[in-house]
């Protein structure tokens, strides 16, 4: 079992430009949620998707947007870049069959210049 | 914000019980307890969770005290490996797989040799 995949793991953009991450949740899993980490802050939530839909949202704007797909991988977009969006971005994947736990995948690192 | 409230650093000595409190004044009856922990430049692992009554696993035991305002982590025979950045979160499962998680700041845990 491979767990929780993401792509690409480090990422250069200039501000302005979109960026596209991707996520293969764990085998069995079909809830993915998304969540930004800043250098030495705890990671903060953005959404959560759930049967294709976005479930849950946290507090950040709509330039950041999703997608699940029918296999339960799904992309996050960030659109018009700022300086302040470089940083972790992390997902997670759980069941509905909920053992309480969420798996994270490593990451990718965006860097906005 | 987090509903958390947690030491920003410890220390223990390899061998002992590294006891990581954590206090939760606000948390509501359906609230549950979650811990994870964060290794360098690593995404977040779960630890343990629990509702009511105290919990351990192969990891850890976590108590919980009677009025659920506070709770503690306890790693019973630290090792290096246990270096890492603790979060206690405090949420809800709402259905469809674990919520999306409040992560504050968390405690610093440093094994030391």
């Amino acid at each position: 079992d491979a767990g929780v995949t993401q792509s690409p793991t480090h990422l250069i953009k200039t501000r302005g430009q979109q960026v596209t991450l991707r996520c293969s949740p764990k085998s069995g899993h079909d809830t993915v949620s998304w969540y930004q980490q800043a250098l030495g802050q705890g990671p903060q939530f953005i959404f959560q998707y759930y049967e294709e839909e976005e479930r849950q949202r946290g507090n950040f704007p709509d330039r950041f947007s999703g997608h699940q797909f029918p296999n339960y991988s799904s992309e996050l977009n960030v659109n018009a870049l700022l300086l302040g969006d470089s940083a972790l971005y992390l997902c997670a994947s759980s069941s509905e069959g909920w053992d309480g736990e969420q798996y994270f995948g490593p990451g990718t690192r965006l860097t906005v210049t | 914000d987090a509903k958390t409230t947690q030491p920003p650093s410890m220390d223990c000595a390899e061998g002992r019980a590294a006891n990581l409190p954590c206090n939760h004044s606000t948390i509501s009856g359906n609230e549950y307890v979650y811990w994870y922990r964060q290794i360098h430049s690593q995404g977040p692992q779960y630890i343990i969770h629990g509702l009511k009554n105290n919990e351990t696993n192969e990891m850890a035991s976590l108590i919980i005290t009677e009025d659920r305002k506070s709770s503690t982590l306890i790693l019973p025979h630290a090792t290096l490996r246990d270096t890492a950045v603790y979060y206690c979160i405090v949420g809800m499962y709402s259905g469809g797989g674990a919520d999306g998680l409040t992560f504050g700041k968390g405690t610093h845990l440093i094994i030391q040799p």
